[in-house]
């Protein structure tokens, strides 16, 4: 089944303690990219990926890296999370042969203290 | 600000109606898509209308599209109560293709039994 998955699910840390929230897929795409939802503010992009070694800065990049080492895998690091980063964060990753749908994941709520 | 902004924020409507959502943006684009999203869940893909396109149907759905306008519609006919939850549309720049998707703020549909 295609998918994009996303880890963890749910997490409250604390101001400070760096985290990572994996993503993987499973579908060969090229394009990955992380997203965060907040109220009122819809969708907005963190960061972006065309290709393995490939990133660039989505709307918010602030406080967020990224890495691709690996064509189906995408994580998101927190270095220094701060609660204005608490939000529920979303992967998607897409194909350019499939035009542009979108394949998201379930989500990620995190609470940051 | 935000490229596709949506209208009406939230709907209400009784099941058996039909739900009628508007989006509308800004710059040129290759094509519009509709996502919806339950409750805290990831995005799913709807529909994808083409800039050459002016009419898409899938079931219940139909999509319009009015590049002179810059602005789409979404209707859902026959609405059941499955059909509650946040209807996003998603833009891609003529320019920037895919990697600068932006979504609106959605509209928030409530079925009522």
């Amino acid at each position: 089944e295609a998918q994009v998955t996303q880890n963890p699910r749910y997490l409250i840390t604390v101001t400070g303690k760096k985290l990572t929230v994996t993503c993987s897929q499973n579908m060969n795409h090229e394009y990955m990219s992380w997203y965060r939802q907040d109220p009122g503010l819809g969708l907005r992009q963190i960061y972006y990926s065309m290709n393995v070694e490939v990133t660039d800065k989505g709307d918010v990049p602030e406080g967020y890296k990224v890495s691709r080492k690996e064509k189906r895998n995408f994580p998101l690091i927190l270095e220094s999370p701060s609660p204005n980063q608490t939000s529920l964060y979303f992967c998607a990753s897409r194909t350019y042969s499939s035009g542009n749908t979108i394949y998201f994941g379930e989500g990620s709520w995190l609470t940051v203290v | 600000s935000q490229q596709g902004e949506e209208d009406p924020q939230a709907l209400s409507i009784q099941e058996g109606e039909n739900a009628t959502m508007n989006c509308s943006y800004k710059t040129s684009i290759n094509n519009l898509q509709w996502y919806r999203q339950n409750s805290g869940r990831g995005l799913v893909h709807l529909i994808l209308i083409r800039s050459n396109e002016r009419e898409k149907h899938s079931g219940r759905l139909r999509v319009t599209l009015d590049t002179s306008k810059k602005s789409s519609s979404l209707l859902i006919t026959a609405s059941r109560a499955a059909d509650t939850a946040s209807y996003f549309c998603a833009t891609d720049d003529i320019y920037q293709g895919a990697q600068k998707l932006v979504f609106g703020q959605g509209t928030r549909l409530t079925i009522n039994p």
